[in-house]
């Protein structure tokens, strides 16, 4: 089944940049999705189809994707945005729905 | 606004079967595919499967000869199955609308989550 791949762990300081990766073979012809996940809550669909943000979703969120590796971004980094993120897939062949593994990302 | 809310006991013995209900209210029942996901304390995020309102279903692999969801428009609900459940099957299940277009599909509304632990 197809594999997407996350570091576990990404660290950033309030103002700043984080960028999460998610990895997998040619997800550039495949529409990413990315979830956050606070603690003890459902996930938050905050980009879809790679790039649009669902209505709510501050314009600090954004998605792209190159190559083999897709990027959630997130500019002027808040304590809020402390959770786990997680990216997803459909592939239409064996597991259609598949999540990468999370990452946690840490507001320093 | 939609909203989604499960439903079922929070405690199933080895070897039984699961039974788990998701009630959706807010927004259009019938074009869309519903799915269930389940998460285990501490791990990341698991696809169970996906039905749509005729009937028709997806399974994840892994879970497939153990799972049934079905759906009753009626009453806007649709539920999950989990046969011969271990430990391993504990964890928090989630139910979600699955928005579709093109080739891909993503989880744009979830329910809060309801906790199962499989224990005798």
């Amino acid at each position: 089944s197809y594999v997407l791949t996350q570091p576990p762990s990404v660290s950033v300081a309030p103002g700043k940049t984080a960028r999460i990766t998610c990895g997998g073979d040619t997800i550039g012809s495949k529409s990413v999705h990315w979830y956050q996940q606070k603690p003890g809550q459902a996930p938050v669909l905050v980009i879809y189809y790679d790039s649009d943000r669902p209505s709510g979703i501050p314009e600090r969120f954004s998605g792209s994707t190159s190559g083999n590796t897709a990027t959630l971004t997130i500019s002027g980094v808040e304590a809020g945005d402390e959770a786990d993120y997680y990216c997803q897939v459909w592939d239409s062949s064996g597991d259609p729905l598949v999540f990468g593994g999370g990452t946690k990302l840490t507001v320093l | 606004q939609v909203q989604l809310q499960e439903s079922g006991p929070g405690l199933v013995k080895p070897s039984e079967t699961l039974s788990l209900t998701c009630t959706v209210s807010g927004g259009s029942f019938s074009t869309y595919y519903w799915s269930w996901i389940r998460q285990p304390a501490g791990k990341g995020l698991e696809w169970i499967g996906r039905i749509y309102t005729s009937g028709g279903t997806n399974y994840n692999p892994s879970l497939k000869s153990r799972v049934t969801m079905s759906i009753d428009t009626s009453k806007n609900q649709f539920s999950l199955r989990l046969t011969s459940v271990t430990a391993a099957d504990t964890a928090v299940y989630y139910c979600a609308r699955l928005h579709c277009s093109g080739t891909s599909c993503c989880l744009d509304y979830w329910g809060q989550g309801t906790l199962v632990t499989v224990s005798s």
